[in-house]
């Protein structure tokens, strides 16, 4: 079974900050797999990148997604107000632990 | 407007069981397989599985196995996720999640619920 591990746990930045944010899954993965989600409070996730480096509709250019095999991560330059949440990756029916993205 | 609608609030007893809906609107429900996600408070995201509407078919987390049943209604573009033997672990929000791919099952949940609090209590 495949475990993902999400760090660091919290990230404290402040707006107009990047944010770099790093998922390693137990094992190589096919990248094709590989997704990120947003949850602001109190909210349904929100799909982000897929297929590791892929924005979903909608998505701003300031996320980007790379990575292969074990190591991915999560980049958002120019942080907003709206994008302090926590962020959660995924490779099929895992979902790392999360991290969450909060106001320095 | 692609959109999944959930059923209310539920609160239960342990032991019994719980039935949330999903009822989709805005695009083929039978071409994009649906799965079922849950959040303990402040915890993470839980996969527990999916149901392929157009034939029924589904795929559980092996942690559900045997507690859980999704079904869907095709004549109303709803799916169906219950789940019986419920204990006080059970109390978390619940979400439907279309699949993202066409008439497969590629794990990529672009369309989500707005969740179903179920909350197990004596």
């Amino acid at each position: 079974e495949i475990v993902l591990t999400q760090s660091p746990g919290t990230l404290s930045l402040s707006p107009g900050e990047s944010a770099t944010l790093f998922c390693r899954a137990s094992q190589s993965v096919s990248s094709t797999y590989v997704a990120w989600y947003q949850q602001r409070p109190g909210q349904a996730p929100r799909l982000l990148i897929y297929a590791a480096f892929t924005r979903a509709t909608g998505i701003p250019l300031r996320f980007s997604g790379s990575g292969s095999g074990t190591d991915f991560t999560l980049t958002i330059s120019r942080l907003e107000p709206d994008d302090f949440a926590v962020y959660y990756c995924q490779y099929r029916g895992t979902f790392g632990q999360g991290t969450k993205l909060e106001v320095k | 407007q692609v959109q999944l609608v959930q059923s209310g609030a539920e609160m239960k007893k342990p032991g019994a069981s719980v039935k949330v809906s999903c009822r989709s609107f805005g695009y083929s429900f039978t071409a994009h397989y649906m799965h079922w996600v849950r959040q303990a408070p402040g915890q993470g995201l839980e996969w527990m599985g999916w149901i392929n509407p157009n034939n029924g078919g589904t795929n559980y987390a092996q942690k559900f196995q045997g507690r859980v049943t999704m079904t869907r209604d095709t004549a109303i573009s709803a799916a169906y996720m219950e789940l019986t033997r419920l204990t006080s672990d059970d109390t978390a929000v619940y979400y439907c999640a279309r699949d993202q791919q066409w008439l497969d099952d590629y794990y990529v949940m672009d369309v989500w619920g707005q969740g179903a609090r179920v909350t197990v209590s004596s």
